[in-house]
């Protein structure tokens, strides 16, 4: 069965350092989603793509975080420098279409500490 | 902003018995979703159930949606310990999902 692959699992990193996370959908998907899950809480949406195009980014801090999808298929989340707040699950998600009706498939997830 | 809001915050049962998850929401929807989450792993897709339907099953699984109400309800019947995870109901609307902050279901043998 088709997964969303994600790497690394786990991270683990100094404060001001530079982390970047790695995403592949499932084949033929075209949105691409990046959540951060807090410990206790639900996944909130970091950035939406529709294949190599951003269409929601409104909650990503953009002075610390950058995402692409430069060829519409993987996508990397980065940021840089992370903070001690940034301590949480990534967790990368694709779904088939952008339609309503999106049932979204989700990877295992990077966690990241930040030290 | 979170705006699915799950209750009880966490439930603890015994096999064999049934398990009711709630949750509410605030504005409108396309559609509600149901996903659970095993401890540390990503989110699995259970069920959908579309604005203008009031009941669906899957399998042990029963959701209903009261649009007057803006709540859903998951129903697990007959619960086995593997069903022990985190239950998180999604907001479907303006093409993304809005996660509530999940109800943590825990099924003893």
């Amino acid at each position: 069965e088709a997964e969303v692959a994600q790497s690394p699992r786990y991270k683990i990193t100094e404060k001001s350092q530079a982390v970047a996370f790695w995403c592949d959908p499932i084949s033929g998907h075209a949105t691409l989603y990046w959540y951060r899950q807090i410990l206790g809480q639900g996944p909130e949406l970091l950035v939406q793509f529709q294949d190599e195009s951003v269409v929601d980014d409104s909650q990503l801090p953009k002075d610390r975080f950058s995402a692409e999808r430069l060829k519409g298929v993987d996508s990397t989340l980065k940021i840089q420098p992370a903070e001690l707040g940034d301590s949480a699950m990534y967790l990368c998600a694709s779904s088939f279409h952008r339609g309503n009706k999106n049932i979204q498939y989700f990877g295992a997830g990077t966690r990241l500490s930040v030290l | 902003s979170q705006q699915g809001e799950e209750d009880p915050q966490a439930l603890s049962i015994q096999e064999g018995e049934n398990a009711t998850m709630n949750c509410s929401y605030k504005t409108s929807i396309n559609n509600l979703q149901w996903y659970r989450q095993n401890s540390g792993r990503g989110l699995v897709h259970l069920i959908l159930i579309r604005s203008n339907e009031r009941e669906k099953h899957s399998g042990r699984l029963r959701v209903t949606l009261d649009t007057s109400k803006k709540s859903s309800s998951l129903l697990i019947t007959a619960s086995r310990a593997a069903d022990t995870a985190s239950y998180f109901c999604a907001r479907g609307s303006n093409y993304k999902l809005t996660f509530g902050k999940g109800t943590l279901l825990t099924v003893n043998p």
